[in-house]
């Protein structure tokens, strides 16, 4: 599986557009990325999933260079309930013997202030 | 649709002592794992499923004992408690089948204290 970094944490305000970067250089042919989010005391919830260029959803955007090697989830327009941990994922999750690598990093905890 | 379900939600076990954590599903999902998750820190995988009466382990498999005897159940148990094992576990099912996304859907949690 494919070693991501991301930022530990990120700050915005209310009504801003927050866009979280993760690097997975070493990322293969067949991996996918999925970005999770993560409230206090929940279990981490789908946001995003994505192969290649951009990828958009009713909560968020997903954007995917050329050649795959970071990704970007956009979070438009911000509010206080946003704030969370957001991790990033990339993998072939296809893969039943890749269920051994299906780790979560440390994540980007993001806090929208007023 | 109650998704992945976990019981108990709390739990305080002494030093030694055995128990075991519930995982259920009813979405059909062959894939299941359990996940801890230490203060602050991200999730770890201590085991998984890709199937009914197939597991492996994960990154921290150590003090823990997992079966998979049907689709829906996936119980992890804990031999002999230590403290170093209180931490909020989390059950996680996805689908694997072929075109799926293979989102992985998690439970609320069981929180966990060793004294």
């Amino acid at each position: 599986l494919a070693k991501t970094t991301q930022p530990i944490s990120m700050d915005s305000y209310e009504g801003q557009e927050v866009n979280i970067t993760c690097s997975h250089n070493n990322i293969a042919t067949n991996d996918y990325i999925t970005w999770y989010q993560q409230f206090p005391s929940q279990g981490p919830r789908f946001i995003i999933q994505g192969y290649k260029t951009k990828v958009t959803n009713e909560v968020a955007s997903l954007f995917i260079p050329a050649d795959r090697k970071s990704s970007t989830l956009s979070l438009p327009r911000v509010s206080l309930s946003d704030t969370a941990v957001y991790y990033c994922l990339v993998g072939d999750f296809r893969d039943p013997t890749a269920g051994n690598k299906l780790t979560f990093g440390g994540g980007t905890r993001v806090l929208v202030k007023p | 649709n109650a998704g992945v379900t976990q019981t108990p939600k709390f739990q305080v076990l002494k030093t030694g002592q055995s128990m075991t954590l519930q995982c259920a599903q009813d979405m059909n999902h062959e894939y299941m794992s359990w996940y801890r998750q230490d203060p602050g820190m991200g999730l770890r995988l201590i085991h998984y499923s890709v199937g009914a009466g197939i597991t492996d382990q994960g990154e921290v498999p150590n003090g823990y004992n997992v079966s998979r005897s049907t689709t829906e159940d996936f119980p992890l148990r804990l031999l002999s408690a230590a403290p170093s094992q209180t931490s909020v576990y989390f059950c996680a099912s996805s689908d694997r089948s072929a075109g799926a996304k293979n989102i992985q859907y998690f439970g609320a949690g069981t929180r966990l204290s060793v004294l």
